[in-house]
């Protein structure tokens, strides 16, 4: 079945550093790929996409490009802010199987 | 306007209860989900329905029952409440198409159980 697998956290960062968060994926077929951010006490939102290879989702800084060779969709920040910490999900969704499969997520926390 | 709405966002009952969360969606999407996140934020799928039927059932118990008098509404009822329940469920929608991926899942703002 489909899975996504995610850098374990939690990661905590300094304003104004590079951030990573690696996600690989197994899935049958050719899914499309999603970050979601969760701030505290809130639901999930939609931070970026790609819906085929090569593919480059960006939003409010974030980075991530669809890499079907590497079967890798990883989130990037050149310059993170305090606002910035959450958590970080990568899902994806597959037409086979007709679901949303998240990753177990990452806490970042950036300190002042 | 809020384009998925959950209710309560709060609720906290005594084990052995039965008791249910609302969802409506005004985005006019085919498919809506049901979603646990444990304490360790793990995300789970409970239930999926796309145009008012059932696609996906995961292993989830008996005791959860999800009801969709219509494709903007997805209700879950939960017999027998049991502390191991405890967790933030959140219904979500979207606009999927078999085989061509979808547009992004919109996400309610949650509803924290609490079994006592």
């Amino acid at each position: 079945g489909d899975s996504v697998t995610q850098m374990e956290g939690p990661v905590t960062l300094s304003e104004e550093a590079f951030l990573t968060i690696n996600c690989t994926y197994t899935a049958t077929g050719y899914p499309s790929l999603f970050w979601y951010v969760q701030y505290p006490g809130e639901g999930l939102q939609l931070l970026l996409k790609a819906t085929k290879a090569d593919d480059k989702g960006s939003n409010k800084g974030f980075e991530a490009t669809y890499r079907k060779e590497t079967t890798s969709f990883h989130l990037e920040k050149g310059s993170v802010q305090v606002s910035d910490s959450a958590v970080y999900f990568c899902a994806l969704f597959s037409g086979s199987a007709r679901q949303l499969t998240f990753g177990s997520g990452t806490q970042l926390t950036v300190l002042p | 306007d809020t384009a998925v709405s959950q209710t309560p966002k709060y609720l906290v009952t005594q084990m052995g209860n039965d008791k249910s969360i609302k969802c409506e969606q005004n985005l006019g999407h085919d498919t809506m989900y049901w979603y646990k996140q444990d304490s360790k934020k793990f995300l789970k799928i409970m239930f999926s329905y796309n145009n008012k039927e059932l696609i996906i059932n995961e292993t989830v118990p008996n005791r959860f029952s999800p009801k969709s008098p219509d494709k903007a509404h997805l209700n879950l009822h939960i017999n027998s409440l049991e502390l191991g329940d405890s967790a933030v469920y959140f219904c979500a929608s979207s606009l999927a198409n078999r085989g061509l991926g979808s547009t992004e899942a919109f996400f309610g703002q949650g509803t924290r159980l609490t079994v006592v």
